[in-house]
């Protein structure tokens, strides 16, 4: 059974940092890109990052309003995705989820709150 | 960037009624590979997003056939024959042919 557990999220000050861990299973983890996606309260889903695999360099790739803040990470030994998110705005708030490339599955998501 | 034009934002149906939602690409999506990325998805009430159909027509395992989908280049639909209960939430159509990734804004699917 395929299963993915983000973890790490919680109340954040403006400017600080957190880094969101997806535990996965039940799967080659290494053998596939991993996306994050992020949903504001109440908003729509958007796009943050993506990972590709060893065969594709483990090449990373960022949405326009996270790109310089965001880092996406992969230990494909523990088979975890990691989201580095710094410099935290308030606009950062939301739920934000692990998915596998193919948007098969999803995990139950992390939610982040930034506020002082 | 890639917008997707989703119709109609919100969409109120009896059981048992057949629904269409429409999803409308600002360029094509047809990849060179000869794939169009354009995924359906989703997402009820305190939930994840959950896939529905991928690559425009295919269905995702376990999902039902009530659902299916259609469309190429920059015109998609998502039809619902005989809308069921379970069904209410939020539908999101998604692009992975051209980067960044976008999604469209979404249509909610109430039940009368």
């Amino acid at each position: 059974e395929v299963k993915l557990e983000e973890s790490g999220g919680g109340l954040v000050q403006p400017g600080m940092s957190v880094k969101l861990s997806c535990a996965t299973s039940g799967f080659t983890f290494s053998d596939y890109w991993m996306e994050w996606v992020r949903q504001a309260p109440g908003k729509g889903l958007e796009w943050v990052a993506e990972i590709r695999n060893k065969a594709n360099n483990y090449a990373t790739y960022y949405g326009k309003s996270v790109k310089g803040r965001f880092t996406i990470s992969r230990d494909d030994s523990k088979s975890i995705v990691y989201l580095q998110v710094n410099s935290i705005r308030s606009e950062d708030t939301g739920i934000y989820y692990c998915t596998i490339h193919y948007f098969d599955y999803w995990g139950q998501g992390v939610m982040v709150t930034v506020s002082s | 960037d890639v917008v997707l034009t989703q119709t109609p934002p919100t969409l109120s149906a009896t059981i048992g009624q057949s629904v269409s939602i429409s999803c409308r690409s600002s360029q094509s999506l047809l990849d060179s590979d000869g794939d169009t990325y354009l995924n359906w998805l989703l997402q009820r009430p305190g939930q994840s997003p959950q896939l529905l159909i991928y690559s425009v027509s295919n269905l995702e395992s376990g999902v039902p056939n009530r659902f299916s989908g259609s469309g190429s280049e920059t015109d998609f639909t998502l039809k619902i024959s005989g809308v069921e209960a379970e069904d209410l939430g939020v539908y999101y159509c998604m692009q992975a042919t051209h980067a960044p990734l976008t999604f469209g804004s979404g249509t909610k699917l109430e039940i009368k």
